[in-house]
């Protein structure tokens, strides 16, 4: 079990540019989380996925940003247009559904700056 | 609107003492609350939950207390050691459809002193 990994850990764009981020849950766990956090605040829920099937995007989760989870493995996060808005440290999280834990498993994060 | 609220944005504490973390909220739905541990440039590190059917849930030092009638939770560490310093987050769950999904508080950054 090498837990959950993102990559990259960083990422620098320039508004406008498009981005993507990546996340590799923990191998058994068929669902998978996203977050966003700003500074000073707790990670709030974008959307979530159990095995391929995207079950709930929040509010917060403008056109611009899309997910995929194919063949409900790895997941990716694209966000369109960058704006200074979406500076935020983005993070996956992973558990499995239908055991009765509630508890998610988090990856690093990436943090993203547009400038 | 905030439904977790962690009141308190920092706590320090001398080693060998107790730290209580506070945690407030007011969705009714929420059955099921964590709370998680973050060290800087990390992801947060799940520490300890408990079901809204108890009141309380220990796990070595570490010892969370739910009263539901006041929608408050609060995390004792004992003994506090200055490894334990860290942002601590309280998050909640609600049951049925959203399963899963954690509403988390803003945090409260623990400081341990030698």
């Amino acid at each position: 079990d090498t837990g959950v990994s993102q990559n990259p850990r960083h990422k620098i764009t320039k508004r406008g540019q498009n981005v993507t981020f990546r996340c590799d849950p923990i191998s058994e766990h068929n669902r998978l989380y996203w977050y966003r956090q700003t500074l000073g605040q707790g990670p709030e829920f974008l959307t979530y996925f159990q095995n391929e099937a995207q079950l709930e995007k929040s509010r917060l989760l403008s056109d611009r940003f899309s997910a995929e989870r194919p063949k409900g493995s790895f997941s990716t996060l694209e966000i369109q247009r960058t704006e200074q808005g979406d500076s935020a440290m983005y993070l996956c999280a992973s558990t499995t559904f239908g055991t009765g834990a509630y508890e998610q498993y988090f990856g690093p994060g990436t943090r993203l700056t547009v400038t | 609107d905030q439904q977790v609220k962690q009141n308190s944005p920092s706590l320090s504490v001398q080693e060998g003492r107790i730290s209580i973390l506070n945690c407030d909220y007011t969705n009714s739905m929420f059955d099921y609350f964590l709370w998680y541990k973050k060290y800087p440039a990390e992801g947060p590190t799940f520490l300890i939950s408990i079901s809204s059917i108890k009141d309380k849930n220990e796990d070595g030092r570490f010892t969370v207390f739910l009263n539901k009638s006041a929608k408050h939770l609060s995390l004792h560490i004992v003994p506090s050691q200055p490894g334990d310093s860290a942002v601590y987050f309280c998050a909640a769950s609600e049951g049925g459809t959203s399963y899963g999904k954690l509403t988390f508080g803003q945090g409260t950054i623990l400081t341990v002193h030698p």
